[in-house]
């Protein structure tokens, strides 16, 4: 099974509102990213956090990670029409070959 | 913009026929990848390559195949593609197993 399982599947929400999106994942990992594909198109990255951060900050974006729970959150403040996509978390494990595995994403819709 | 390139961007194909979709990426990456994903659903990862001649199976079966014989090429063959097969393909390269990956604008195979 996939290692990252985002929450919720789908968001909807007005625009300037903010939207937050979780992660969870199984195993150690070395780092979590997260992810943004717009219909149809391929993916761009966002934003990495390691295993040994707990926040981190990007513009409108703020992560947290929390390695005994096992969980990430993403963080959009002050919504735009333009952040209307779906969101991946993507995991970097410890064990195994080094590649990423991504979770299952969420739906966001911002509502104008 | 990521310097990762797909061709086609759109494939409609009859049942049987041979099939190679090209990626090349211009950033020197040794590592690149390829996923398989259904409209709003999750990537799977089908094949990945940790540099030149070096491939390996995802975590998906898959029934293409990959070759790597240069740094910034790394095409896929369907050697008889089959309505099964239609799908989003998504090609990535990265510098590291775990570091940023940089994704191409995939190629939407549909096999009729």
């Amino acid at each position: 099974s996939q290692q990252g399982e985002e929450d919720p599947q789908a968001l909807s929400i007005q625009e300037g509102e903010n939207a937050t999106m979780n992660c969870s994942y199984k195993t150690s990992i070395n780092n979590l990213q997260w992810y943004r594909q717009n219909s149809g198109r391929g993916l761009v990255h966002l934003i990495l956090i390691r295993s040994n951060e707990r926040e981190k900050h990007s513009g409108r974006l703020r992560v947290t990670l929390d390695t005994s729970k096992k969980s990430s959150s993403l963080l959009i403040t002050a919504s735009r029409a333009a952040d209307t996509a779906s969101y991946f978390c993507a995991t970097g494990r410890i064990q195994g070959a080094q590649k990423l595995v991504f979770g299952q994403g969420t739906r966001l819709t911002i509502n104008p | 913009e990521a310097d990762i390139y797909q061709t086609p961007r759109y494939l409609v194909i009859g049942t049987g026929k041979k099939i190679t979709l090209e990626c090349s990426q211009t950033m020197g990456h040794d590592k690149m990848y390829w996923y398989q994903q259904d409209p709003g659903m999750e990537l799977h990862l089908i094949h990945y390559s940790y540099g030149v001649n070096s491939t390996e199976k995802g975590d998906l079966s898959s029934e293409s195949t990959v070759s790597r014989i240069r740094t910034e090429h790394f095409p896929l063959t369907l050697e008889s593609a089959r309505p099964s097969h239609t799908s989003q393909y998504l090609c990535a390269s990265s510098s590291g197993g775990l570091a940023e990956a940089f994704f191409g604008q995939g190629t939407r195979l549909t096999v009729v």
